[in-house]
């Protein structure tokens, strides 16, 4: 088990690129997040799928924002005309639900990606 | 809405003394699920313990502790004859499970830097 992987681990980018950031989570994990770590807070929750449903968005989640898990397996999170704000460390993780809610269950995450937008 | 508050942002002690990290929740749910995750300076979230609403048993782990008490929505962590390999950020997390619409994502707070002095 390799753990959940993430990449790039680092992107410096310039205000209005397109970005994408691709996780992969432990392989029989069947949910998948992601989230957003500022320099100092905790990490915000931005998205979550079960398997290749996306089933809960934040309000941070704008419309620059989307995620995609095509076949239940790896996840892309895409952020378009970048600005400054988005500068912030992404993070994924990934859980495994077997019946029930899922609530509770240990997320384990990512080492993340650090985007930087100049 | 749910909200977790870690109010100490940064502890620094000496090796060896205990030191005690703060958690304070609220919640609307009754069934909600706790959670303490460890930051090193790698960057990757290290899960710690997980305990539910209906548990309020002290744990001990090692050298870590935990007190979960719902009459004042706290969930303190304590790390008995600190090492320096304990410096890091602290997460205190809550999810909530209300029936379907339950929030399976984590609610972080802030985080509480803790650095261990030699």
């Amino acid at each position: 088990d390799t753990g959940v992987s993430q990449d790039p681990r680092h992107k410096i980018t310039k205000r209005g690129q397109n970005v994408t950031f691709r996780c992969d989570p432990i392989s029989e994990h069947n949910r998948l997040y992601w989230y957003r770590q500022t320099l100092g807070q905790g990490p915000e929750f931005l998205t979550y799928f079960q398997n290749e449903a996306q089933l809960e968005k934040s309000r941070l989640l704008s419309d620059r924002f989307s995620a995609e898990r095509p076949k239940g397996s790896f996840s892309t999170l895409e952020i378009q005309r970048t600005e400054q704000g988005d500068s912030a460390m992404y993070l994924c993780a990934s859980s495994l639900t077997r019946g029930g809610t899922g609530v509770g269950n240990e997320q384990f995450f990512g080492p993340g990606t650090r985007l930087t937008v100049l | 809405a749910q909200k977790v508050t870690q109010a100490q942002t940064e502890i620094s002690v000496v090796e060896k003394e205990d030191v005690t990290l703060d958690c304070v929740y609220e919640t609307r749910d009754t069934t909600y699920y706790l959670f303490w995750y460890k930051q090193p300076p790698s960057g990757e979230l290290v899960f710690l313990i997980r305990r539910n609403s209906f548990d309020e048993q002290n744990e001990i782990s090692g050298r870590y502790s935990w007190n979960f008490q719902k009459s004042t929505s706290s969930f303190n962590f304590t790390i008995t004859a600190s090492q320096v390999v304990d410096s890091a950020v602290y997460f205190c997390a809550l999810s909530e499970a209300r029936g379907d619409t339950g929030r399976r994502a984590l609610t972080f707070g802030s985080g509480t830097r803790l650095q261990v002095q030699p």
